[in-house]
């Protein structure tokens, strides 16, 4: 059983380009959530998919946007880059459940490096 | 605010001693909670989570957790480290009824193991 895999696994940009990182969920799961871990710092979530739409976002601006595919798989998508967009970008995916109790898992990142 | 605070920054145990890493939580209502490590350059891999019943969860590689509501507490325990435990350790907890599932994590406790 496939866990959550993400691609590339590092990613050097410079400052004003375009990225775009991708998420294949685990099998059987339906909502892709993306986070943004600075160094030193814990995640911090950027914004969640679910049955093809932005479920919820967290305090990041418009050049952060995103996708998800009918097969659940996602994309992030980062404009006009700046040296502060530098992280780790980590994937974690979840089955939907009315009424919560989802558990994410998490994928093993993207480093993308803004020069 | 909504918050997660993990006070320790960083603790060293010794191989085989006793563990215990603090997570305090401040939220309106009872959160799901949630336990991840990672490893160097790596992604978060679940240890275990609470969402209702016994307060005392059990989570892989022998660590355990217990909730104390009346503390705002979720505090991260195992009886004997091993050398393979150094990681660093975050603590998460959301509000599925009105947070779709985001995760707010704390700052994270790096834990190293001295031989």
């Amino acid at each position: 059983d496939a866990g959550v895999t993400q691609s590339p696994t590092h990613l050097i940009k410079t400052r004003g380009q375009q990225v775009t990182l991708r998420c294949s969920p685990k099998s059987g799961h339906d909502t892709v959530s993306w986070y943004q871990q600075a160094l030193g710092q814990g995640p911090q979530f950027i914004f969640q998919y679910y049955e093809e739409e932005e479920r919820q976002r967290g305090n990041f601006p418009d050049r952060f946007s995103g996708h998800q595919f009918p097969n659940y798989s996602s994309e992030l998508n980062v404009n006009a880059l700046l040296l502060g967009d530098s992280a780790l970008y980590l994937c974690a995916s979840s089955f939907h459940r009315t009424g919560g109790q989802e558990t994410q898992y998490f994928g093993p990142g993207t480093r993308l490096l803004v020069l | 605010a909504q918050s997660v605070t993990q006070p320790d920054i960083h603790i060293t145990v010794s191989e085989g001693a006793s563990l215990e890493l603090r997570c305090n939580y401040s939220y309106g209502a009872t959160p799901y909670l949630f336990w991840y490590v990672q490893s160097p350059g790596q992604g978060l891999q679940l240890l275990l989570k609470y969402f209702s019943g016994d307060t005392l969860v059990q989570g892989i590689k022998g660590f355990e957790a217990e909730f104390k509501r009346s503390q705002s507490s979720f505090n991260l325990r195992k009886p004997s480290v091993h050398w393979s435990d150094a990681a660093e350790y975050f603590c998460a907890v959301t509000l599925f009824y009105n947070q779709g599932g985001k995760l707010i994590f704390g700052q994270g406790t790096e834990l190293s193991v001295k031989p």
